[in-house]
């Protein structure tokens, strides 16, 4: 199975910060990979698929980049409803696995 | 709107049954592979499988391929997930998913405790 590392598993930031969070694969897995924002008690939201591109809908201050088997999600200035748990989904391979998600606060 | 509920979940005693079921409106359903995934407490996220859109192809996480079973229903736009021999390591949120080459649309998810 292909191994997915986020970091940071928390995060404190204050709003307009900007905020990185990363996932690391254990093997190349080319831009298949996807970022998923989760408030408490609702379902998975898909920000970013394809490690860059911005699901319709999203705020354009969310965006992806990687490189190699690092992949960024960068939030360019905070804003109050971003605060949420975060994570990253390999769907490279089956079975696809998960980054451990991170979960952002308000500082 | 593309909307997913789960429901089935509650308390189940060790070594018994459940069947989850996933009510999916607002598309195609028959046009979509459709997915389970899993979180239990404190836990990451687990991909569960996934079911193409005819149901002739099948896929697990291969650590739970003897215990579940995905299957749906086209006419009725639900999908289902039988568990068996649960154990407390099934205790978790369980999610369906649709997607064809990754998951799009999540449902909130629905609560299954094993505990005696």
């Amino acid at each position: 199975d292909i191994q997915v590392t986020q970091s940071p598993s928390s995060l404190l930031a204050s709003l307009g910060e900007r905020v990185t969070i990363t996932c690391q694969t254990s093997q190349s897995i080319s831009n298949n990979l996807n970022w998923y924002q989760q408030k408490p008690g609702q379902a998975p939201m898909l920000l970013i698929y394809y490690a860059t591109s911005l699901q319709t809908g999203m705020p354009s201050r969310f965006s992806g980049q990687y490189s190699g088997r690092s992949f960024t999600l960068t939030i360019t200035s905070l804003e109050p409803e971003d605060i949420a748990n975060y994570f990253c989904l390999q769907h490279y391979s089956a079975p696809w696995t998960f980054g451990g998600g991170t979960k952002l606060e308000l500082k | 709107e593309v909307k997913l509920v789960e429901s089935g979940g509650g308390l189940v005693q060790p070594g018994r049954s459940l069947k989850l079921s996933c009510a999916a409106s607002g598309f195609s359903f028959n046009d979509y592979w459709m997915g389970w995934v899993r979180q239990a407490p404190g836990k990451g996220l687990e991909w569960i499988g996934e079911i193409n859109q005819d149901s002739s192809t099948i896929n697990y996480t291969p650590s739970l391929k003897d215990k579940f079973t995905i299957s749906r229903d086209n006419a009725q736009n639900t999908l289902y997930l039988q568990m068996s021999k649960l154990g407390s390591e099934d205790t978790a949120i369980y999610y369906c998913a649709r997607g064809d080459y990754y998951p799009d649309y999540w449902g909130q998810g629905v609560m299954v405790t094993v505990s005696s």
